[in-house]
């Protein structure tokens, strides 16, 4: 069993719809969990970290957080041709750092 | 603030020959780490240092590889000899802490191997 999985996609949205990614991961120790969005050809970008179970809100993103079902999720409101990027899960579990293997979101216009 | 910087950004060389990627943190970061991007297995960790000492180097993948951090501010992973198969994309990501706090990721050095 993988620490960090995703669902590898590709997740295709209308412009506008809401986009949600989701998380699923192993250590039930993990203390931190984070979202990185990479561009093709580009480096992982940080967007959105979260610590505490519920939700925390940045500008159209939304992380969620469920420690006892150990599933965190990303929500894209309003999305955007921009937003079409891969998306990594990324857990640290106080020792390791570990990635998920990404989902490809698509916005379509 | 400068963040993560690698160089070369593009390298392509000659199976056999010997690769060295460089790496310079965020002035501060404690903690530096080496990673692949493969299309097939996505993101690898391949070794992190914290406070210039190795601490993890389960993901190296063979004897070929090698890393070194002489200082807090420069990191080396070499590849010798290169193969075909470690045609990738290496990611160097700095952190203040391992516990936390995120990684900063550089612009990555896209490595092809002929």
């Amino acid at each position: 069993q993988k620490e960090v999985e995703q669902n590898s996609g590709p997740l295709s949205v209308p412009e506008g719809a809401i986009a949600s990614l989701n998380c699923t991961y192993s250590d039930r120790g993990s203390q931190s969990f984070f979202w990185y969005r990479q561009y093709s050809g580009k480096s992982p970008e940080l967007i959105m970290f979260i610590y505490s179970n519920g939700d925390k809100e940045d500008g159209r993103f939304t992380a969620q957080l469920n420690k006892a079902s150990q599933y965190v999720s990303l929500l894209i409101r309003d999305s955007q041709p921009s937003d079409s990027a891969t998306y990594l899960c990324a857990v640290n579990t106080g020792n390791q750092f570990y990635f998920g293997t990404g989902t490809s979101l698509t916005v379509i216009p | 603030d400068a963040g993560v910087i690698q160089s070369p950004r593009h390298e392509v060389t000659e199976m056999g020959q010997e690769v060295t990627l460089r790496c310079k943190p965020i002035s501060g970061h404690d903690y530096l780490f080496w990673y692949r991007q493969t299309m097939m297995r996505g993101l690898e960790l391949l070794i992190y240092f914290n406070n210039n000492v190795p601490i993890d180097d389960s993901g190296m993948p063979e004897d070929r590889f090698s890393a070194k951090m002489p200082n807090a501010s420069f990191s080396t992973l070499k590849i010798q000899p290169s193969e075909p198969r470690d045609s990738a994309v290496y990611f160097c990501a700095s952190s203040p802490t391992n516990s936390n706090q995120p990684q900063h990721f550089g612009d990555g050095t896209r490595l092809s191997i002929l």
